[in-house]
């Protein structure tokens, strides 16, 4: 199979402070990974492309300072919230492909900053 | 991307075929159809895929129209763990590492 397992599954934080996500291709090694957000009852938004190695791209209006991606190596991904404000409180999902398999996306984080 | 149009929202009896449309009047002749689905607060789940011919597994069954401008996700005996945003994708090729462009999707409600 293909797994992607993403970590916390939620987190709470003080408004000011930073948050970091994991996402970790199991099985396989992906040289790239998707975030994305959804607020309540709206679809997935992409965020960003994040790329083993390189720097990540960022979809249009997404603050590259604020949301900032690392992907050190072939099997883990994370986004940093940096400077979290409650408007930041969303639900964050990635995303790998493995081919063959398609698109795996991980469980989700659900952020709450207070 | 080809842009997909599905329905806001379907209810469907428990037992029953569940029979999810959508119109991707634009697709292109290299771009395939994805179907995917979330349940509430997970991350979707992989459902089927396709490109011209009707495709079956263990999840659904895909039905591609001849032209390719619409297409038919089948849930053949939908269960209450059936209910969930049902996203209907296009894009230009089945692997790789291009993007994945979510609608807005049709919430499908199972009935008891």
């Amino acid at each position: 199979g293909a797994v992607v397992s993403q970590h916390p599954s939620r987190v709470i934080c003080k408004s000011g402070t930073s948050v970091k996500i994991e996402c970790r291709s199991l099985d396989f090694q992906a040289t790239t990974m998707f975030w994305y957000r959804q607020f309540p009852k709206q679809s997935l938004m992409l965020m960003a492309t994040s790329n083993e190695g390189s720097k990540a791209t960022y979809e249009q209006g997404v603050e590259k300072d604020k949301f900032l991606i690392n992907h050190a190596s072939l099997t883990l991904s994370t986004l940093t919230v940096t400077s979290a404000h409650p408007e930041d409180s969303s639900f964050y999902i990635c995303s790998a492909n493995r081919d063959s398999y398609g698109y795996t996306f991980g469980s989700g984080t659900r952020l709450t900053v207070v | 991307d080809a842009k997909t149009t599905q329905p806001t929202s379907m209810d469907c009896a428990e037992g029953r075929a569940a029979n999810l449309p959508c119109n991707h009047s634009t697709i292109s002749g290299n771009e395939y159809v994805y179907w995917y689905r979330q349940i509430h607060s997970q991350g979707p789940q992989y459902i089927i895929h396709g490109l011209k011919n009707n495709e079956t597994n263990e999840m659904a069954s895909l039905i591609i129209t001849e032209d390719r401008k619409s297409s038919t996700l089948i849930l053949p005996h939908a269960t209450l763990r059936d209910t969930a945003v049902y996203y209907c994708i296009v894009r230009s090729r089945a692997f790789g590492n291009e993007k994945l462009t979510f609608g807005t999707g049709t919430r499908l409600t199972i009935i008891p």
